[in-house]
C-alpha cells in the first residue's frame, strides 16, 4: 500500500475484554515497530519485528500484551484482559530495514479507550 | 538510564520568525538523530536524519545541528508559517540499538 495502515482507528472496549490491533506496513519493509503514546506523553517503545521475528519483547508492559507478524507483512498487537491504564494511542511504524539510517513511516494509530 | 529531553512548554512565535527547538540527551551515544513532526490525531512524519559525524543538515526551511559533545540537537525552522504549528519529536538511535527512541516532543505554535 501507499502507507502504513492501522485498524481500527478507534476502539472502545470494556475492562477485562481482549482487543486486537492490526498493522499493515508498507510493502517490502522488513522492520516493523509498535509504540504506545499516552496523552501528553512521548512514544513508548513496545516491540519490533525484523521479518517475522521479534528478538526483544522486554518493552511490552506486561504479559497481557503479545504481538505477532506473519508473512513478513501484517502484524497484530493483542492485549488480553484490558485495563484502564491500557488506554492510549497505539502506533505502528515500518522501515525498509532495521538500521541506523532508515526513517520510520508511521500509521495514523489506533486510539484505544478502556471503559 | 538513557534520557531524552525536549522542552515540555509550547513554543509560541510570530510568523516569519525562526523557531528553534532543543533536544538534549544523557547516558546515550547515538549514531544518529531524527526529527519528526506530529499533528493532532496523526502519526509522526519523518523530517530529517543527521548522523553523529555530521554537524549540520538542511532541507528547505529546516536546519538541524548535532553536537555530540554537548549531547544536544537543535532544530530550526526559518521563515516560520502557521502551517508549521505541530509537535516536533526527536528520536535517537544507534549505540547498540537501531530502534528509534523518542523524546516527548515540543509543541510549536506559529501565530499569524
Amino acid at each position: 500500500g501507499a502507507g502504513v495502515s492501522q485498524s481500527p482507528s478507534n476502539k472502545v472496549t470494556e475492562k477485562g475484554k481482549d482487543v486486537e490491533l492490526r498493522c499493515d506496513p508498507i510493502s517490502g519493509h522488513t522492520a516493523l515497530y509498535w509504540y504506545r503514546q499516552s496523552l501528553g506523553q512521548g512514544l513508548e517503545f513496545l516491540i519490533y519485528f525484523q521479518g517475522n521475528s521479534a528478538p526483544d519483547k522486554s518493552g511490552l508492559p506486561s504479559d497481557r500484551f503479545s504481538a505477532e507478524r506473519t508473512g513478513g507483512s501484517v502484524s497484530t498487537l493483542t492485549i488480553q484482559r484490558t485495563q484502564q491504564e491500557d488506554s492510549a494511542v497505539y502506533l505502528c511504524a515500518s522501515s525498509l530495514r532495521l538500521g541506523p539510517n532508515t526513517e520510520a513511516f508511521f500509521g495514523q494509530g489506533t486510539r484505544l479507550t478502556v471503559v | 538510564s538513557q534520557k531524552i529531553e525536549q522542552n515540555s512548554e509550547a513554543l509560541n512565535i510570530q510568523e516569519g520568525k525562526t523557531a528553534t527547538l532543543t533536544c538534549n540527551y544523557t547516558n546515550y551515544s547515538p549514531a544518529y538523530l531524527q526529527w519528526y513532526r506530529q499533528d493532532p490525531g496523526r502519526g509522526p512524519v519523518f523530517l530529517l536524519l543527521i548522523r553523529e559525524n555530521e554537524k549540520e543538515k538542511r532541507k528547505e526551511r529546516l536546519k538541524v545541528t548535532f553536537d555530540t559533545t554537548l549531547k544536544q540537537s537543535l532544530f530550526h525552522i526559518t521563515a516560520s508559517q502557521p502551517a508549521d504549528s505541530a509537535t516536533y519529536l526527536c528520536a535517537l538511535g544507534g549505540g547498540g540499538s537501531y530502534i528509534p527512541t523518542f523524546g516527548r516532543g515540543t509543541s510549536l505554535i506559529v501565530h499569524p
